[in-house]
């Protein structure tokens, strides 16, 4: 199955400073890459996704970029705020999975200092 | 009201018990899954199922079983606990085919479970 690596495992940032988070997996036949946050003492919740066929998708703050060919790809957090302190999961989902399985890298945990 | 919601929400238990995790959902997705949360492992799948006739193994299977009772509800037991599955269990759901424009899964709030 599909292998979902992800770093740093933790990043602490600057209110206003930028915050990246980087993943790569291991099948070339995946298609799918949502981001989840999860706040403490809450579920997951998706933030972004992006799929193969694009190379960048911006939603206000936040932008994912994706390398299909380095099967790699990345969360972009601009002018970051502490309400952005969360743990932020990356994962991939292959093409072949007709239950929408998806392979979860092993967390970020983000803190933004005021 | 939530859409996804899981009871108990916190439980503490002893060696060899059996113990019986629900998740209920309002979103009429077909689609479940019970993923296992502990601290530098990230999700991992326990079990997910396709519809009510339907269930599957995900990578950490043993030592767990499920039910799926009706399209919104999947329970996840512990036949005999043990110290190792201490963790934080979510349940989720999910509705579209991989190849529509939807594949969010959503999260329950999750239970905190130890096992003594």
């Amino acid at each position: 199955g599909e292998n979902v690596e992800q770093h740093p495992s933790t990043l602490s940032v600057q209110e206003g400073d930028s915050a990246v988070i980087k993943c790569t997996y291991s099948d070339s036949a995946s298609n799918y890459f949502p981001w989840y946050k999860q706040e403490l003492g809450k579920g997951p919740q998706l933030i972004i996704d992006i799929r193969s066929n694009v190379g960048e998708k911006k939603d206000q703050r936040i932008a994912v970029t994706l390398n299909k060919t380095a099967k790699h790809f990345s969360l972009h957090i601009t002018e970051t705020q502490p309400e952005d302190s969360a743990v932020y999961f990356c994962a991939a989902r292959d093409r072949g999975s007709t239950l929408g399985r998806l392979y979860f890298g092993r967390g970020t945990q983000l803190t933004v200092w005021p | 009201d939530a859409d996804v919601t899981q009871t108990p929400r916190n439980r503490i238990t002893k060696t060899g018990k059996r113990i019986m995790l629900e998740c209920s959902q309002t979103k009429g997705h077909d689609r479940m899954y019970w993923y296992r949360q502990d601290p530098g492992l990230g999700l991992r799948l326990i079990y997910y199922s396709f519809d009510v006739k339907d269930i599957n193994k995900g990578e950490i299977s043993d030592g767990y079983s499920v039910s799926r009772q009706a399209q919104a509800k999947f329970s996840l037991s512990l036949e005999s606990a043990i110290p190792n599955q201490t963790a934080l269990y979510f349940c989720a759901t999910s509705d579209a085919l991989p190849g529509t424009s939807s594949n969010e899964q959503f999260f329950g709030p999750g239970t905190r479970l130890t096992v003594l």
